[in-house]
């Protein structure tokens, strides 16, 4: 497709259990993002992947989070040991290019993550 | 650090009224300000951008948006809403240089009322 495809597009699990997140950006794109969105908290920065710069871990909220991106392209977005705080929608995007002035993220649809 | 605040958490509008939503953000220099709108079960996806020149901005779907630097603020307008219109907006700003980390306000839920 063309656009930037999440799977899975819901994901229930139990509080304890690790999950996985995959994120297909747009074909070409070098730049992927990770944001969390929370009920009432807006879109929280989580994790940028630039080409095979170091990625800026920054928004990471804990060590249970971690992300890796394979090839430039399909990144994984890992949660362990996932605790009921962590249910959110999970969004990816992509962009054309760092640095470029055009600054727009194009966005999946998101993986719903509900911890029971 | 850069943060963006929308005052509003919601508001209801009558198909046919104009439509104001602000966004005001804190930055030092100046910024990349964004507006992007989410329809339910769906990603965001850019309505309208500001990076220098013009201070008002036009979009896609008939949005415009202001940039105010003595207010620190880049409030979306639109003229008449359809009903179409209903969603969750966005605002986001982005500093300049190497940082291309974008900061999202917390939204405003827009309801229309035929």
């Amino acid at each position: 497709g063309a656009g930037v495809s999440q799977s899975p597009s819901n994901k229930v699990t139990e509080k304890g259990k690790d999950v996985e997140l995959r994120c297909d950006p747009i074909s070409g794109h070098t730049a992927l993002y990770w944001y969390r969105q929370s009920l009432g908290q807006g879109l929280e920065f989580l994790i940028y992947f630039q080409g095979n710069s170091a990625p800026d871990k920054s928004g990471l909220p804990s060590d249970r989070f971690s992300a890796e991106r394979t090839g430039g392209s399909v990144s994984t977005l890992t949660i362990q040991r996932t605790q009921q705080e962590d249910s959110a929608v999970y969004l990816c995007a992509s962009s054309p290019r760092a640095g470029g002035r055009t600054g727009e993220l194009f966005f999946g649809e998101g993986s719903r993550l509900t911890v029971l | 650090a850069q943060s963006v605040t929308q005052p509003d958490i919601h508001i209801t509008v009558s198909e046919g009224a104009s439509l104001e939503l602000r966004c005001n953000y804190s930055y030092g220099a100046t910024p990349y300000l964004f507006w992007y709108v989410q329809s339910p079960g769906q990603g965001l996806q850019l309505l309208l951008k500001y990076f220098s020149g013009d201070t008002l901005v036009q979009g896609i779907k008939g949005f415009e948006a202001e940039f105010k630097r003595s207010q620190s603020s880049f409030n979306l307008r639109k003229p008449s809403v359809h009903w179409s219109d209903a969603a969750e907006y966005f605002c986001a700003v982005r500093s300049g240089g190497s940082n291309y980390k974008l900061t999202f306000g917390k939204g405003t839920l827009l309801t229309v009322n035929p």
